[in-house]
């Protein structure tokens, strides 16, 4: 099971809206409705934003959202704020295979 | 407070085997899987497998197959991971995570483990 493909880094201005794309294949992302995807600070612990393709746990701010078309899975960040710099990545359970995370996207608040 | 407590650092052999440890705490893993991911250094995150709540199933991720076994002792809320046949590929953070059984996300993380390969 190869692991699903991110950007490797995205970027943008306080305020403004990025979006980290994860693609997979029919087995993983485009088969399931279990996209996860975790924020992680350097030195920290993994922290889920998004769970089941577009829920929020509580606690997480509205501005994460999540999304699904086909094989590919899109986390989106609304009015970027400074803590939301950090790396986030993606994970799809994959049935009989387990769970495949993401290559992983660094967010830089410029 | 709820959380995973994981055994401390390890540095071993190219061959050699280790064994990490994953005790909750505030909470009990009666109805938890528990999974093991890790973290190579500056790299993403790795599934690598996990055990069913009575202990009695596992599932492992198949480029670990022959290498990994996880065991659990529910007595003690503790999740035992062995790696053997140890190479410097293995250098990484090694996370334990729990997930609500068949809620499909891991919501609670222990703290890490650092095992170090190197001869």
């Amino acid at each position: 099971q190869s692991a699903l493909t991110q950007p490797r880094s995205v970027s943008g201005s306080p305020g403004q809206s990025v979006t980290i794309s994860c693609t997979g294949t029919s087995s993983d992302v485009g088969y399931h409705e279990h996209v996860t995807w975790y924020q992680q600070h350097p030195g920290k612990v993994p922290k889920v934003m998004i769970y089941d393709v577009s829920k929020r746990p509580s606690g997480v701010p509205d501005r994460f959202s999540g999304s699904k078309s086909g094989n590919t899975a899109s986390l989106t960040i609304s009015g970027l704020q400074a803590e939301d710099e950090a790396d986030y990545h993606c994970c799809s359970y994959a049935g009989t295979y387990g769970y495949v995370f993401g290559t992983g996207t660094k967010v830089t608040v410029l | 407070q709820v959380q995973l407590v994981q055994s401390g650092a390890e540095v071993k052999k190219p061959g050699a085997s280790v064994k990490v440890s994953c005790t909750a705490s505030g909470y009990t893993l009666t109805n938890h899987y528990v999974h093991w991911v890790r973290q190579a250094p500056g790299q993403g995150l790795e599934w690598m497998g996990t055990i069913n709540p009575s202990g009695t199933g596992t599932k492992y991720a198949q480029k670990l197959q022959g290498r990994v076994t996880m065991t659990r002792d529910t007595s003690t809320s503790t999740v035992y991971l062995d790696l053997s046949s140890l190479t410097s590929d293995d250098t990484a953070e090694y996370f334990c995570a729990s997930e609500v059984a068949d809620t499909f996300y891991f919501d609670y993380w222990g703290q890490g483990t650092l095992v170090s390969v190197s001869s």
